[in-house]
This record gives structure tokens, C-alpha cells and sequence, in this order.
């Protein structure tokens, strides 16, 4: 089976420029979530999904961050104006939430640069 | 209140070797705690998880012990490998809202030598 799939894997860009990062979950999950991951925050949760419909988005640093889920299948997470303090590895992982223990499903990430 | 704290940063252990990451946590919301691994230039995989009601889980070379009055649970890898080398994360779940959150601690770089 197809594990959580994010694109692109790397993206170097200049300052200011807008980034968008893609997800697509494991067919059939029905949570999706966004985490940054740094070396002096750890992992982080920014925003989280549930069928299409944002829960939490507490996590999300600044104005310049945002997140769309239109359909079950893709997720975009956009940054714009970027800055290099952005830079990070940005990862999304999906989950079936019936209530009970399912895992969260990480895809391998987006690192990130801001140059 | 939602933070998960673990430590130690870092462990170097020789092969065949028990290390053991320990987790401490302050919410008694928390339902549920998983363990992650995590390769570099990889997302973390859950490894082992545990309910509050157990007391301790094992699977295959992998145990959690949970501590609920102490609101701490712990990680032990026993006959350690090499390729165990990689960072751990402890995690908890508070369910919020209808969704399946998780506050991750600060991660554990093992290393395992030969």
C-alpha cells in the first residue's frame, strides 16, 4: 500500500517567495496532520484535519502560514512571504480516527531552505 | 500542561546493551502513549504504544513501562543493535475536539555500537 506521499521532497527558494508544500494521505484515513520539525523546537504540530475540516490550528505561527484540505485525496500547506526562519523539514501524516489507538502515518517530509 | 518532556537528548550504549528513554507528562487527559522512530531523512514510524489501564507492553526486543500514578513512562530496548541507531520520540494523545492530537517530547538520538 501507498504510504503517506509529500512533494516535493526538497525545496530551496529565496526569501519572500511563496512556498507550497503537498500531501496526500493514506486512502481511506480521515485525519490529517501538519508538523515542522527543527533541530531547537523538535516536532511540532501546526495544523490538524478532520474529514477536510480543520480542528486545530493553534500551531500555526503566523499569518503567512495557511492550509487547505479540499478533498480527502491532498493537502496543501503554503507559506508566503517565506523567510529563512522557515526553513525546516515539514512533514504531514494521516490517520484513521474511529476513536480508538490508530496510528498517525508520517510521510517522509519537504525539507525545506529559505535562503 | 500539553507538554511531554523527555530525556535524555542523547544515548550511546554498545551492542546488546539495554537503553532506556524516559518520558514524563502533566495532562491526565492523555489516553494514549506511542513511541516513534525515526531514521534520518525519514518520518518517524510508531514503534510500540500503551494504554494508562497497562502497566507494561512488550513487543519482540521493545517494552514500555508506564507509570500512571507517576505520570511517567520509559522505553527499553534490550539486546541492542546497530541498526537501532536513530531518534526516538515519546508522545501522548489528548482527544480534542474529535481529532487524534499528539504532543511529541524533544526526541532521543541513540546510537548503538559495535
Amino acid at each position: 500500500d501507498a504510504g503517506v506521499i509529500q512533494s516535493p521532497r526538497h525545496e530551496v527558494t529565496e526569501m519572500g517567495q511563496e512556498v507550497t508544500l503537498r500531501c496526500k494521505p493514506i486512502s481511506g484515513h480521515n485525519s490529517l496532520f501538519w508538523y515542522r520539525q527543527t533541530m531547537m523546537r523538535g516536532l511540532e504540530l501546526l495544523i490538524y484535519f478532520n474529514n477536510n475540516v480543520p480542528i486545530d490550528d493553534s500551531g500555526m505561527p503566523e499569518d503567512r502560514f495557511s492550509a487547505k484540505m479540499p478533498n480527502a485525496s491532498f493537502s496543501t500547506l503554503k507559506i508566503q512571504p517565506s523567510e529563512p526562519r522557515d526553513s525546516a523539514v515539514y512533514f504531514c501524516a494521516s490517520s484513521l480516527f474511529t476513536g480508538g489507538n490508530q496510528p498517525q502515518h508520517f510521510g517522509d517530509g519537504t525539507r525545506l531552505s529559505i535562503l | 500542561q500539553q507538554q511531554v518532556k523527555q530525556s535524555p537528548q542523547s544515548l550511546i550504549v554498545q551492542k546488546g546493551g539495554i537503553p532506556i528513554i524516559n518520558c514524563a507528562y502533566e495532562n491526565t487527559a492523555f489516553d494514549y502513549f506511542p513511541w516513534y522512530q525515526q531514521f534520518p531523512g525519514k518520518g518517524p514510524a510508531l514503534l510500540i504504544a500503551i494504554r494508562p489501564d497497562v502497566s507494561e507492553k512488550k513487543e519482540g526486543r521493545f517494552t514500555i513501562s508506564f507509570n500512571k500514578s507517576a505520570k511517567q513512562f520509559s522505553l527499553h530496548i534490550m539486546d541492542s543493535q546497530p541498526g537501532d541507531s536513530a531518534t526516538y520520540f515519546c508522545a501522548a494523545r489528548g482527544l480534542t475536539g474529535g481529532g487524534n492530537k499528539l504532543t511529541f517530547g524533544t526526541g532521543t538520538q541513540l546510537k548503538v555500537e559495535l
